[in-house]
C-alpha cells in the first residue's frame, strides 16, 4: 500500500534550519511529484512547493523563495524540504503529499511533522 | 493567485443529516477543484477530485458538483465519523490555493 512516512518533530530556535524527510513507499517514486504543504496551529493549509522526483525539477511558493529548498535521494525513494531562516511564525505542521495528475491533486500525505520554532 | 472562499465557516448538525459545504474560486477554474477531510491531529484526506469524481475508497455519501467559479460538496447522511473539517482546493493553476475550511460539528 502507499505509504509516506516523515520524519519527527523539531524544535529548533530562530534563525536556524529545519530538514524533514518524507519517505514513500508501495509506489513508483518517480512517477509522482511530492508537493510540500504546511498548516500553522488553528489555521488552514499552505501550499510550499513541489519537486519532480524524477528530474529533481522544483517550484516553491512566491513567499518562501531563496528560504525553502527541495531535494531527493532516489535510492532511498525519500524527498526533503528545507526550510531556513526560522521565525515563529514558521511554526506549523508540515505535510509531504503525492500528486496524484500533476497539478496539485494528492491523494496520499505524510502524517505531517511538528516544527516549534521558538528562543 | 486564486482566491478560495468556503461557506460556512462552520456548522452543526446531526447524524443523518445533509451537509451541503460550499466553495467559491475569484475566478474559472473549470472542473480543477478539489476536497479534502481533515480529522483533528491528522492529514488531510482527499475525498473528491476534479469537482465531482469520488476518490477511490470514499463512501458515496459524499458527492462534489459545480464548475467554473461555484462548488458544492454535500454529504448526503452525515455519520459519526464525518466530523471533521473540510477544504476546498483549486489545481487549475499555480500556486494551488486552499479553501479556510469548513468545520462540521456534532449539534
Amino acid at each position: 500500500q502507499v505509504q509516506l512516512v516523515q520524519s519527527g518533530a523539531e524544535v529548533k530556535k530562530p534563525g536556524a534550519s529545519v530538514k524533514v524527510s518524507c519517505k514513500a513507499s508501495g509506489y513508483s517514486f518517480s512517477d509522482f511529484y511530492i508537493y510540500w504543504m504546511r498548516q500553522a496551529p488553528g489555521q488552514g493549509l499552505e501550499w510550499m512547493g513541489w519537486m519532480n522526483p524524477e528530474s529533481g525539477g522544483t517550484k516553491y511558493a512566491q513567499n518562501l523563495q531563496g528560504r525553502v529548498t527541495m531535494t531527493r535521494d532516489t535510492s532511498i525513494s525519500t524527498a526533503y524540504m528545507e526550510l531556513s531562516s526560522l521565525t515563529p511564525d514558521d511554526t506549523a505542521v508540515y505535510f509531504c503529499a503525492r500528486d496524484k495528475v500533476v497539478g496539485g491533486t494528492c491523494d496520499y500525505w505524510g502524517q505531517g511533522t511538528l516544527v516549534t520554532v521558538s528562543s | 493567485d486564486i482566491q478560495m472562499t468556503q461557506s460556512p465557516s462552520s456548522l452543526s448538525a446531526s447524524v443523518g443529516d445533509r451537509v451541503t459545504i460550499t466553495c467559491r474560486a475569484s475566478q474559472s477554474i473549470s472542473k480543477f477543484l478539489n476536497w479534502y477531510q481533515q480529522r483533528p491531529g491528522k492529514a488531510p484526506n482527499l475525498l473528491i477530485y476534479a469537482a465531482s469524481n469520488l476518490q477511490s475508497g470514499v463512501p458515496s455519501r459524499f458527492s462534489g458538483s459545480g464548475s467554473g467559479t461555484d462548488f458544492t460538496l454535500t454529504i448526503s447522511s452525515l455519520q459519526p465519523e464525518d466530523f471533521a473539517t473540510y477544504f476546498c482546493q483549486q489545481s487549475y493553476s499555480s500556486p494551488p490555493t486552499f479553501g479556510q475550511g469548513t468545520k462540521v460539528e456534532i449539534k
